[in-house]
């Protein structure tokens, strides 16, 4: 299987902390990008990090990619009630970039 | 407009019944998607469309019939169902572009199947 694997599968913080999420994935990648999900709803983009790049930032979030390891990871920063949603990674892997592969996603809670 | 809009939000379907997912998007994506997802998991690609024509089939039951009849319209065909097919169902689109493909995610069909 290509899909990449997501730690942890759940998080729990209060508002205001950060929270830090981890994406391995398998063979080589055009890119990667990481997805929001809001419970029974579909998917929204978040951001996208070239296989050349290696950190990259949007808002509160930063994305770092390390492709010597297959890994890349998410922080959200000053995290609010909002940002509670499962994430998921995909990665597109070269020579097919019509196929995003998902990750197993991480469940974030943020309590207020 | 950035939007993919689906319908019915919720169906619910006998095993011997026929039924209809829509997906609609008019941002001019020349790339049209379903996906399957059960809970907890990370949604699973069915069918690819690019620019009208069927490109990816993931070994998808027969059961599952796509259509796209223009570029902006995406249909997923429901024959003959299984419990086990109760899942979200998921469009999407996206330009096409092979340097970036971001991918817009309407908000789902819930299949229910009795």
């Amino acid at each position: 299987s290509q899909q990449g694997e997501e730690d942890p599968q759940a998080l729990s913080i209060q508002e205001g902390e950060n929270a830090t999420m981890n994406c391995s994935y398998k063979t080589s990648i055009n890119n990667l990008q990481w997805y929001r999900q809001n419970s029974g709803r579909g998917l929204v983009h978040l951001i996208l990090i070239r296989s050349n790049e290696r950190e990259k930032h949007s808002g509160r979030l930063r994305v770092t990619l390390d492709t010597s390891k297959k890994s890349s990871s998410l922080l959200i920063t000053a995290s609010r009630a909002a940002d509670t949603a499962s994430y998921f990674c995909a990665t597109d892997y070269s020579g097919s970039a019509r196929q995003l592969t998902f990750g197993s996603g991480t469940q974030l809670t943020v309590l207020p | 407009d950035t939007e993919v809009t689906q319908t019915p939000k919720h169906l619910v379907m006998g095993m011997t019944n026929k039924k209809s997912l829509k997906c609609e998007q008019h941002m001019g994506h020349r790339a049209m998607y379903w996906y399957k997802q059960k809970a907890k998991k990370p949604p699973e690609l069915m069918f690819v469309y690019s620019y009208e024509k069927l490109s990816i089939n993931e070994s998808v039951p027969s059961r599952f019939s796509p259509e796209c009849p223009n570029s902006s319209l995406l249909n997923l065909h429901l024959h003959a169902l299984q419990p086990e097919d109760s899942a979200l169902y998921l469009c999407a689109s996206s330009p096409d572009r092979l340097a970036k493909n971001i991918q817009y995610f309407g908000a789902g069909t819930r299949l229910s199947v009795l």
